[in-house]
């Protein structure tokens, strides 16, 4: 069956700092890949998107997200974070038949 | 921001008495779905609309049902709340067919006691 893991639950960084925010899916062709936030209290927001072509796709707010065949990644990363992204990110795929499967999110925390 | 209300925003009700939360959408968008968000399980698709009087049912389908009678209005109602159904809800709409690019409204707190 199709799955979307988001291996960290909760992760931590300092202002300023990288960030990169991991995701794997399970499916047996390329899905299309998704990266949603969601900032406490409110419904989800679209990132960015991988369909086909270049595998480093760039989003709003300064993200950029690569996808790796050979791994079935699609990693989300910013080079220098701030305050105002902490915020749950969601990783989604659709495989091309199907609906979109949600990963279980990855809770970012952002210190001063 | 697309155009998603979703009422009402919070509610408490009691175990065993029917709820029903609206969606309404602006955007004439065709596709609608209604997920629910818990704790360590992300967002799960509940039942999800491509038309008005076309449903069809998500992986968590069990307890709920859906109408569509306007393209800007998708109800959900919970037939006799539990407390398992204690989550937030949220409504998404798409404009394509595989659900993809889908933009969500804000969401319903629904407590059942």
């Amino acid at each position: 069956a199709q799955s979307v893991t988001q291996p960290d639950i909760h992760i931590t960084v300092s202002e300023g700092a990288s960030l990169e925010l991991r995701c794997n899916y399970s499916y047996g062709a390329t899905p299309y890949l998704f990266w949603y936030v969601q900032s406490p209290g409110q419904g989800l927001q679209l990132l960015l998107k991988y369909f086909s072509g270049d595998t480093l796709v760039q989003g709003i707010k300064g993200f950029e997200a690569e996808f790796k065949r050979s791994q079935s990644s699609f990693n989300l990363r910013k080079p220098s974070v701030h305050w105002s992204d902490a915020a749950e990110y969601f990783c989604a795929v659709a495989p091309r038949t199907d609906k979109l499967i949600f990963g279980t999110g990855t809770r970012l925390q952002v210190f001063p | 921001d697309a155009g998603i209300t979703q009422s009402p925003r919070h509610k408490v009700t009691e175990t065993g008495t029917p709820v029903t939360l609206r969606c309404h959408q602006t955007e004439n968008h065709r596709y609608m779905y209604w997920y629910r968000q818990d704790p360590g399980h992300g967002l799960r698709l509940i039942h999800y609309s491509y038309g008005v009087k076309d449903t069809d049912k998500g992986e968590v389908s069990d307890g709920y049902s859906v109408s569509r009678s306007k393209t800007e209005d998708f109800l959900l109602t919970l037939e006799s709340a539990t407390s398992s159904q204690t989550s937030v809800y949220f409504c998404a709409i798409s404009e394509s067919k595989l659900g993809y690019e889908q933009y969500f409204g804000p969401g319903t707190r629904l407590t059942v006691t």
